[in-house]
């Protein structure tokens, strides 16, 4: 099994809502990455978990709020957000931390109202 | 800033037409680059990489130049498919990171 899920597939939420993104592997990936995606841009990085510990935070607004509840699993907890949050959201694995080829999910599509 | 970036946003080829996608990088200190294709509706997928001391990877109908003197990178596609219209991101990786930095993206079109 060499695939990344993301649930949901879409998501509309208004500012004051609280929702949660969340993303599965199961091929013993140890590292575990959130991605901004905007329309027609790269990917921008936004967390990184190895080990289902935070090693890279870019300097991501605490609206945001990312947690690895066990080496499968990885969520991203929304809280607060604004319009400008709209995007798809990626999340991707990769065997460890290192030069390891990263798989990605289809993403999450978030509208903020 | 961003360090990587591509030369033309959309490339629009024929069937059975060869395709080069470029991209110039301006950090000297990257040494591993890759290229990835993204679906409408579906997240990046790795096609291949090379690392700074080859100048030359191919693999299925693909083919991965890197030219450090100019710093440029190009992506070759042999026989373009409608299977192939994506859009393309170069990635690089600084010496020492394990994290890649997305370049711009071209998007191929490959009319049939």
């Amino acid at each position: 099994d060499t695939e990344v899920t993301q649930t949901p597939k879409h998501l509309v939420m208004g500012m004051t809502n609280k929702k949660s993104l969340k993303c599965e592997q199961h091929m013993g990936h140890r590292a575990m990455y959130w991605y901004k995606q905007k329309a027609k841009k790269p990917p921008e990085l936004m967390f990184v978990y190895s080990y289902e510990k935070l090693s890279i935070n870019e300097s991501v607004p605490s609206r945001f709020s990312p947690e690895c509840p066990n080496s499968s699993l990885l969520n991203l907890h929304l809280h607060a957000l604004q319009p400008e949050d709209s995007a798809l959201y990626l999340c991707a694995s990769s065997q460890g931390q290192g030069r390891d080829e990263q798989y990605f999910g289809p993403g999450t599509r978030l509208t903020v109202t | 800033g961003e360090s990587v970036g591509l030369h033309l946003p959309t490339l629009s080829v024929q069937e059975g037409d060869n395709s080069i996608i470029n991209c110039a990088y301006s950090n000297s200190a990257s040494d591993y680059f890759i290229w990835y294709k993204q679906e409408s509706g579906k997240g990046p997928q790795f096609i291949i990489d090379i690392r700074s001391n080859m100048d030359k990877r191919q693999g299925q109908r693909v083919t991965v130049l890197l030219n450090k003197t100019v710093k440029h990178l190009s992506l070759q596609i042999a026989a373009t498919q409608p299977g192939d219209s994506a859009v393309y991101f170069c990635a690089e990786n600084i010496w020492g990171s394990y994290i890649p930095t997305f370049g711009r993206g071209t998007s191929l079109i490959v009319h049939p």
